[in-house]
């Protein structure tokens, strides 16, 4: 049983796009949760950090929510760009950190 | 000055060989982890050291033997390797372990393949 779950798990969308990436989690108990972001062949690179006591945070064009209540997160990416393909993940933190399926994302100019 | 280092990048192996994974932080952070990503990209975490004792075993093979010595370093030691071990492998650090794991940073991965 997946803990942590990313809908949906790919998306393509036109340049300029809003979009929203979904991350839903069944365990109550998070301390924080984390967006990330993965090029082909690469690591990861941390975008946002949300702690419990948060209910969002705000980077450039991408905004991260929290709802503990609904054990849900969106990453929203506002007027995407080719250069935002990758594929996106998230992770809870509970008693250690669990890791979302990821959402591959293409954007096409 | 990469923050997380890790080598080598790619490793091809046959089957029963023994190999190791090196991997630095320069950041200054008290907690070093290793994870694996399958092939369906999953990523899952294997060990957590915390100052060089460890935290976290998540029911890995005991043919995995991290080894940490120091804070600034954890490397991983697979023995008799197996097929399934093909993967690519995380290190990451954080500042904070625990129920109140800080942000992450990660390496770029050491593709292993198993031959």
């Amino acid at each position: 049983k997946q803990e942590v779950t990313q809908i949906p798990a790919a998306l393509s969308v036109p340049e300029g796009e809003n979009l929203v990436l979904n991350c839903s989690f069944t365990d109550s108990a998070i301390y924080n949760l984390q967006w990330f972001r993965q090029d082909p062949g690469k690591g990861l690179t941390s975008l946002l950090l949300i702690q419990s006591s948060q209910r969002e945070q705000t980077s450039g064009r991408l905004n991260a929510s929290l709802d503990k209540s609904s054990g849900r997160s969106t990453l929203y990416i506002a007027a995407s760009q080719p250069g935002d393909s990758a594929t996106y993940l998230c992770a809870k933190a509970g008693n250690m950190l669990t890791f979302g399926g990821g959402t591959r994302l293409m954007v096409k100019p | 000055d990469t923050a997380v280092s890790q080598t080598p990048k790619y490793l091809v192996t046959q089957m029963g060989n023994d190999k190791s994974i090196k991997c630095e932080q320069n950041l200054g952070h008290d907690t070093m982890y290793w994870y694996k990503q399958d092939s369906k990209k999953f990523l899952k975490i294997m060990f957590s050291y915390n100052n060089k004792e460890l935290i976290i075993n998540e029911t890995v093979p005991n043919r995995f033997s991290p080894k940490s010595p120091d804070k600034a370093h954890l490397n991983l030691h697979i023995n008799s390797l197996e097929l399934g071990d093909s993967a690519v492998y995380f290190c990451a650090s954080s500042i904070r372990t625990g129920v109140r794991t800080g942000e992450l940073f990660f390496g770029e991965g050491s593709r292993l393949t198993v031959l």
